[in-house]
């Protein structure tokens, strides 16, 4: 069954510069992949979807890239904010349901 | 517009007691979600429903039951809580009865059993 790894460890980045997290999947391309934002003590909020035959999405400071060759996402976050501060977790479809990364927790410091 | 509700917010139980998880959206979603997130893992899903009157199982559904009460209402029930069973438990729902579109979750419901 498909597997999702993302870098378990914490990315630090300095306020002002480009975070960028990595989403890496094992077996066939999702028809779709999303991005969602969950901060600590709350649920997955949504940021962005992208499908599989769409390169780039962009929204404000994000931007989001699939490459079905990689088999692995990127995710963007430009003029890093602390409050860009929380867990970034990846998920693509598989049948029935979505198949859910374990997070990214990124640390932009002031 | 309270998105998607969940009750209680923390639970502490005992083995062998069972218990009640209540879900409600408001967003007059078609399809809802049970999750179970532990540390260093992802969200895996439990059960789900994808319309009013139907549940599926998810990749985790052992020692646990649901009942979609209505197009509102999605449960979950621990007939005999296990250790094992700790964990924050999310509900979540969306608009479509297929695997697509973003998910919409509550806030959460921290179980403990001892």
């Amino acid at each position: 069954s498909q597997k999702i790894e993302q870098n378990s460890e914490a990315l630090n980045i300095q306020e002002g510069k480009t975070a960028t997290l990595t989403c890496n999947y094992t077996n066939y391309s999702p028809a779709y992949l999303q991005w969602y934002r969950q901060d600590p003590g709350r649920g997955p909020v949504f940021l962005l979807l992208i499908r599989e035959n769409e390169k780039e999405k962009r929204k404000e400071r994000l931007k989001v890239t699939f490459d079905t060759t990689l088999k692995q996402s990127l995710f963007h976050i430009t003029a890093s904010q602390p409050a860009d501060s929380a867990t970034y977790l990846c998920a693509l479809d598989e049948d029935y349901q979505l198949i859910w990364g374990a997070g990214t927790k990124l640390i932009i410091k002031p | 517009n309270a998105g998607v509700t969940q009750t209680p917010k923390f639970q502490v139980l005992k083995t062998g007691q069972s218990m009640t998880l209540q879900c409600a959206q408001d967003m007059n979603h078609n399809s809802m979600y049970w999750y179970r997130q532990d540390p260093g893992m992802g969200l895996r899903l439990i059960y789900y429903s994808a319309s009013e009157g139907t549940t599926d199982k998810g990749e985790v559904p052992n020692g646990y039951n649901v009942s979609r009460l209505n197009k509102r209402e999605f449960s979950l029930r621990l007939e005999s809580a296990a250790p094992s069973q700790t964990s924050v438990y999310f509900c979540a729902s969306r608009t479509g009865t297929v695997n697509t579109g973003e998910l919409f979750f509550g806030e959460g419901s921290r179980l403990t059993v001892l």
